[in-house]
C-alpha cells in the first residue's frame, strides 16, 4: 500500500510564493502527479515527475526525489484564482498498471 | 473541459435505495476509474476498467458494482445506499497505451450524491 502525506491547509499572499510538499511511501513508484481541485470541482492535472528533478510548467514547478520519497509542487506569482485544494498522488506498479492513490490533499488560501 | 462526461450532476435518493451513475471517457480512452470523495477522506480509488474487463480494484464495498460497455462508457452502481454513502462520485478516463504509464487521468465533473 502507499502513505501519502500533506500538510493540510496554507495561506499565501497574492504575488508570493508558495512551496507544497508531499512525502510519500510506496514499494513500486511509478510516477508523482499533481492536482488541482478547486471547491466542488473536478480535480485538473497540473504536473508529472517520475525521474528526480524539477519539473517547470510555467508558474508552477514541481520537483521530485524518488530516494527521500518527497515532492513538491512550487507556485509563483501567486494569483486569487490559484486559492483550491492541491493532491499530491502517486502511481504505483503494485497497485494496478495506472491507479493513482491521492492524498487528502492541501488547501491554499491566497490572501490579497 | 476534460473530455470526460459524468450523468447526473446531482442525486438525492434516500437510505436503502440503488442508483446508478454514468460516466462516458474522453474521446479514445480505453480506461476509465471511479473515484469516491467525501470531506474527510479524500479522493478514494474504488475500481478501474480497460476496454470493458475489470483491471483494478481499491476499496469498493460489496454493495457497489460497475461495469464499462462496448461502446466504452462506463456506470457505478450504489445500493442498498447508507447516509455514509453520501459523496462526490468522479469519474476519470486516461488512454492506457502501451509504454505509456505517464499518462494522467482526466476527470469527470462528478456526481453528487446526497443520500437522506
Amino acid at each position: 500500500g502507499q502513505n501519502i502525506d500533506q500538510p493540510t491547509e496554507m495561506t499565501a499572499t497574492e504575488g508570493a510564493i508558495v512551496q507544497i510538499n508531499c512525502t510519500y511511501q510506496t514499494s513500486g513508484f511509478n510516477g508523482l502527479f499533481w492536482y488541482q481541485q478547486h471547491a466542488g470541482e473536478a480535480p485538473t492535472f497540473l504536473s508529472y515527475n517520475v525521474l528526480d528533478g524539477l519539473e517547470e510548467k510555467g508558474r508552477f514547478s514541481s520537483f521530485l526525489s524518488r530516494s527521500k520519497g518527497y515532492s513538491y509542487l512550487l507556485l509563483k506569482e501567486l494569483q486569487m484564482k490559484d486559492s483550491a485544494s492541491y493532491l499530491c498522488a502517486v502511481r504505483d506498479r503494485g497497485s494496478g498498471y495506472s491507479t493513482l492513490t491521492f492524498g487528502k490533499g492541501t488547501m491554499l488560501l491566497v490572501s490579497p | 473541459d476534460s473530455g470526460v462526461t459524468q450523468t447526473p450532476k446531482h442525486l438525492i435518493t434516500a437510505t436503502g435505495q440503488r442508483v446508478t451513475l454514468r460516466c462516458s471517457p474522453r474521446s479514445g480512452d480505453l480506461s476509465v476509474y471511479w473515484y469516491q470523495q467525501s470531506l474527510d477522506q479524500g479522493l478514494q480509488f474504488l475500481i478501474q476498467y480497460y476496454n470493458g474487463e475489470e483491471r483494478a480494484k481499491g476499496n469498493i464495498l460489496e454493495r457497489f458494482s460497475a461495469q464499462q460497455f462496448p461502446d466504452l462508457h462506463s456506470e457505478l452502481n450504489l445500493s442498498s445506499l447508507e447516509l455514509g454513502d453520501s459523496a462526490l462520485y468522479f469519474c476519470a478516463s486516461s488512454p492506457q497505451r502501451r509504454g505509456g504509464p505517464n499518462s494522467p487521468l482526466h476527470f469527470g465533473n462528478g456526481t453528487r450524491l446526497t443520500v437522506t
